[in-house]
């Protein structure tokens, strides 16, 4: 099966800042690379799919890239909605796995 | 607004059953692959089943399968997980996910519904 890894695992960063989580598969997934944010209590939500394109209504501070097994997720000018946790997930078959996880605090 | 309902967990003891059910509206059901996915501390977020729009596509994650069983009617807008020999591992909330992409699934999972939470425990 294709396993996910993230790093770093958490993270703290200021408003303002800019952050990059790295997000690395077990073999090639090609682009078929996901990111979800979850808030405290809630579920994930959509934020990046096909490693580059914005869901609707996800703002352009956030941004995808990588191909293959080395991907991440750049957010530029963090803000208060920002802090939470962040997954990624394949899509290229098998499970469907996600990632561990990166807090963003 | 598109919205998930899941309903149905709840302390099971294990190599019990248990049926969890979801009800979607604000969007056209039957055009959507839906899917479970669960979330532990200990496992994370892991995906389970995926059944396709008309029912004829159905895909289990390997430690599920012969356990767990997808479902849907699209007549009732609902989704249903029928899991089986229930193990302490399987505690989870498991939520229903609705598919991006409308008729084949493409397992990006947009629409997420709150969650039920399963306890397995003697």
């Amino acid at each position: 099966d294709i396993q996910m890894t993230q790093s770093p695992s958490s993270l703290s960063a200021s408003l303002g800042d800019s952050v990059t989580i790295t997000c690395r598969a077990s073999q090639s997934i090609g682009i078929y690379l996901n990111w979800y944010q979850q808030k405290s209590g809630n579920a994930p939500k959509l934020l990046i799919y096909r490693t580059s394109t914005l869901q609707t209504g996800v703002p352009s501070r956030f941004s995808g890239s990588g191909s293959g097994t080395e991907f991440t997720l750049t957010i530029v000018s963090l803000q208060p909605e920002d802090f939470a946790t962040y997954f990624c997930q394949q899509s290229f078959g098998g499970s469907f796995t996600f990632g561990p996880g990166t807090t963003v605090d | 607004q598109e919205q998930l309902v899941e309903s149905g967990g709840g302390v099971v003891q294990p190599g019990r059953s248990l049926r969890l059910s979801c009800v979607a509206s604000g969007f056209i059901f039957s055009d959507y692959s839906m899917h479970w996915v669960r979330q532990s501390p200990g496992k994370g977020l892991q995906w389970l089943a995926t059944m396709s729009h008309d029912t004829t596509k159905i895909n289990y994650a390997d430690f599920v399968r012969g356990r767990f069983t997808i479902s849907r009617d699209n007549s009732r807008n609902t989704v249903s997980l029928q899991m089986s020999s229930l193990g302490v591992d399987d505690s989870a909330a498991y939520y229903c996910v609705r598919d991006r992409s409308t008729l084949s699934p493409v397992w990006n999972f947009e629409i997420w519904g709150r969650g039920t939470l399963v306890t397995v425990s003697s």
